[in-house]
């Protein structure tokens, strides 16, 4: 079953624009991991918050938890176009990742 | 370092068939992960090793499923019978632990092996 709900499903920007996804779910967690999949290929893991983290960087992401509301968002400034690929969170609990169905992101040039 | 190894990359299958398929997880890993993904879905857990040891199989339809992981390294996934519904691509991660203790700890996912089942 899928614990994690991303927003939006489908997003479409110009390169140099800012990306935006949501990712909301439903129990309490270890950490949220995001993931990042181009189309055929395998997920790569992009960035990991955990609980008691409110922020996180990473080059050109930034990620948000907020527990109280059960929600993160993953924010990609300065897009390429080599950031089209669809993107999904997935949260920890027990020592299981469960993941969201993603949000496709495609990067105009 | 070599990532996670899968093979085959691809298979298509009559419903009825067995499949079966193999993962090389990352070199001192100890736990190896299956998962499937639907068309449109995010991969959902079917099995996770701890060495050699099944710790979660609650999501593997064991009637048709199997997996085993001889002397904690590679490990191979099975189906038999193959019914259309599993069509799907079926992904093996390994990360070093259990427990995402640092951020290295976290899952690398091998590239996948996309089942057709006509």
């Amino acid at each position: 079953s899928q614990q994690g709900e991303e927003d939006p499903q489908a997003l479409s920007i110009q390169e140099g624009e800012n990306a935006t996804m949501n990712c909301s779910y439903k129990t309490s967690i270890n950490n949220l991991q995001w993931y990042r999949q181009n189309s055929g290929r395998g997920l790569v893991h992009l960035i990991l918050i955990r609980s008691n983290e409110r922020e996180k960087h990473s080059g050109r992401l930034r990620v948000t938890l907020d527990t109280s509301k059960k929600s993160s968002s993953l924010l990609i400034t300065a897009s390429r176009a080599a950031d089209t690929a669809s993107y999904f969170c997935a949260t920890e609990r027990s020592y299981q990742l469960t993941f969201g169905k993603g949000t496709k992101l495609s990067v105009i040039p | 370092e070599a990532g996670v190894v899968q093979s085959p990359r691809y298979k298509i299958i009559e419903k009825k068939q067995p499949v079966a398929f193999w993962c090389n997880p990352i070199s001192g890993h100890n736990t190896l992960y299956w998962y499937r993904q639907n068309l449109g879905q995010g991969p959902e857990l079917l099995i996770r090793y701890e060495n050699e040891e099944a710790v979660d199989d609650s999501q593997l339809p064991k009637d048709r499923f199997s997996a085993e992981r001889l002397k904690g390294v590679d490990s191979t996934l099975k189906i038999q019978p193959a019914e259309l519904g599993d069509s799907a691509v079926y992904l093996c991660a390994s990360s070093l632990t259990l427990a995402a203790i640092v951020e290295t700890d976290t899952q690398y996912f091998g590239p996948g092996t996309r089942l057709t089942v006509l």
